[in-house]
């Protein structure tokens, strides 16, 4: 079945990077977009932006522009976002998602916690 | 940026009763509207896209109604795996997602 699954929990201090990956399955990877979402604890999910899985080309919201890179690993079936500097407001939990008929197949959600 | 409000903020019904949610767009977001179910620690799931097509899989008591900056969701009667929160997407002009409503047991 069509899955995508995400890495574990991290905990980063203030001005760190975090790294988390999205492993696609049961599906062509490079047929679809993979979306970031990242959700704060009670709030709306927020959209982040996206990679084509084929080309690999990019496109961010403003809000994290310059801040964060998506890349993806054809070979590994696999998505990868970084963001950087982190600081307080990013501790959410971090979701990737498949971009058909808006996001019809999301990960698990990797929690990132930002603390000292 | 196109901003998405729901209503009402919490909705309480009995099972078996029919719920409506509603969403608002700041601007006419044409048809490329989803409603997605969110249960407490899980992903949210894609119910609705194209305001009114059900997606693989979700039963036919999930309606989608609209156009322009006016959507509804309608469960038309209510199972208890329904209560959970849901969100409205816009995807017309980037993504952005309502602040949901939370379905609760009257």
């Amino acid at each position: 079945q069509v899955q995508l699954v995400q890495s574990g929990a991290e905990v980063k201090k203030p001005g760190a990077s975090a790294k988390v990956s999205c492993k696609a399955s049961g599906y062509t990877f490079i047929s679809y977009a993979i979306h970031w979402v990242r959700q704060a604890p009670g709030q709306r999910p927020e959209w982040m932006g996206w990679i084509n899985g084929g080309s690999g080309n990019t496109r961010y919201s403003q809000n994290f522009q310059g801040r964060v890179t998506f890349t993806r690993d054809t070979s590994a079936s696999t998505a990868y976002m970084e963001l950087r500097s982190l600081r307080s407001e990013d501790t959410a939990l971090y979701y990737c998602a498949r971009e058909s008929n808006s996001f019809d197949v999301w990960g698990q959600g990797t929690m990132v916690t930002v603390s000292s | 940026e196109i901003v998405m409000t729901q209503s009402p903020a919490t909705l309480s019904v009995s099972p078996g009763e029919r719920a409506t949610l509603s969403c608002r767009a700041s601007q006419s977001v044409s048809s490329n509207l989803a409603w997605y179910q969110q249960k407490p620690g899980q992903a949210p799931r894609l119910l609705i896209f194209g305001t009114s097509t059900r997606a693989t899989g979700i039963p036919a008591r999930f309606s989608g109604g609209g156009s322009g900056t006016e959507f509804t969701l309608t469960i038309s009667s209510l199972l208890s795996e329904d209560f959970a929160v849901y969100y409205c997407q816009q995807y017309s002009n980037w993504y952005t997602f309502g602040q949901g409503t939370k379905l609760e047991i009257k």
